[in-house]
């Protein structure tokens, strides 16, 4: 089984919708990312969390909230979606508190979600 | 928001030649370097991490260099194979406890 997921894997919706991207983890990692890709944009960061109680805007957070429901759980929101959201969303988990912990990240397999 | 530089964009080699790339970034307030390799249709999966001025790493023909005090990092390619084909990314941070910035890849196509 995948150490991180991400539901769904697509979607299509329309303009206005709310939508919620959800990513789940095994890995037993304190910090979780959502991030976006963009043709000619690399991956952009919109929220993170380093732990439950923790949440913090990236680059690009403007349209999007997230939840942090538990240690392995973390929800993206699109609370009325746009077409320029339309993107690959990926999830992200790293460690840096346990030996030898790197803060390496480690995606899951990505949303593709298109707005109409 | 770091500024973090990758270059090329995109390079095509043979099956056979060897290959370099750059990543730079600020040398004030360093404190690691990832790289990512990222295939079409998949997710990016991390490479190498290096923290120290000077670190070099390597896993079979890939191997990266640090330079902390100019603010690059090479990464490096040996007889480059059509599996190697993905885009590279550099993720440098500035402490524990700032997520790592990308960079926007180098796109490597490797031609058999």
């Amino acid at each position: 089984d995948a150490d991180v997921t991400q539901t769904p894997r697509n979607r299509i919706t329309k303009t206005g919708k709310r939508i919620m991207l959800e990513c789940s983890q095994t890995k037993g990692h304190d910090r979780m990312y959502w991030y976006r890709q963009d043709p000619g944009l690399g991956l952009r960061l919109i929220y993170y969390s380093f732990d439950v109680k923790d949440i913090n805007k990236g680059e690009i957070s403007d349209g999007y909230s997230v939840s942090r429901q538990a240690q392995a759980k973390f929800s993206l929101s699109l609370e009325s979606a746009i077409p320029n959201q339309t993107a690959l969303y990926f999830c992200a988990t790293s460690d840096l508190t346990s030996p030898g912990g790197t803060d390496t990240q480690y995606f899951g397999p990505g949303t593709r979600l298109t707005v109409l | 928001i770091l500024n973090v530089e990758q270059s090329p964009q995109s390079l095509h080699v043979q099956e056979g030649d060897s290959t370099n790339f750059t990543c730079s970034f600020p040398s004030s307030n360093f404190y690691a370097l990832h790289w990512y390799r990222w295939e079409t249709a998949k997710s990016p999966e991390a490479l190498f991490v290096m923290t120290l001025n000077g670190d070099e790493k390597k896993k079979g023909r890939i191997s990266a260099t640090l330079n902390t005090k100019e603010g690059y990092s090479y990464l490096y390619i040996k007889g480059s194979q059509p599996e190697d084909s993905a885009t590279y990314l550099c993720a440098p941070s500035r402490s524990g406890n700032t997520p790592l910035v990308f960079g926007k890849g180098t796109r490597l196509s490797v031609i058999a």
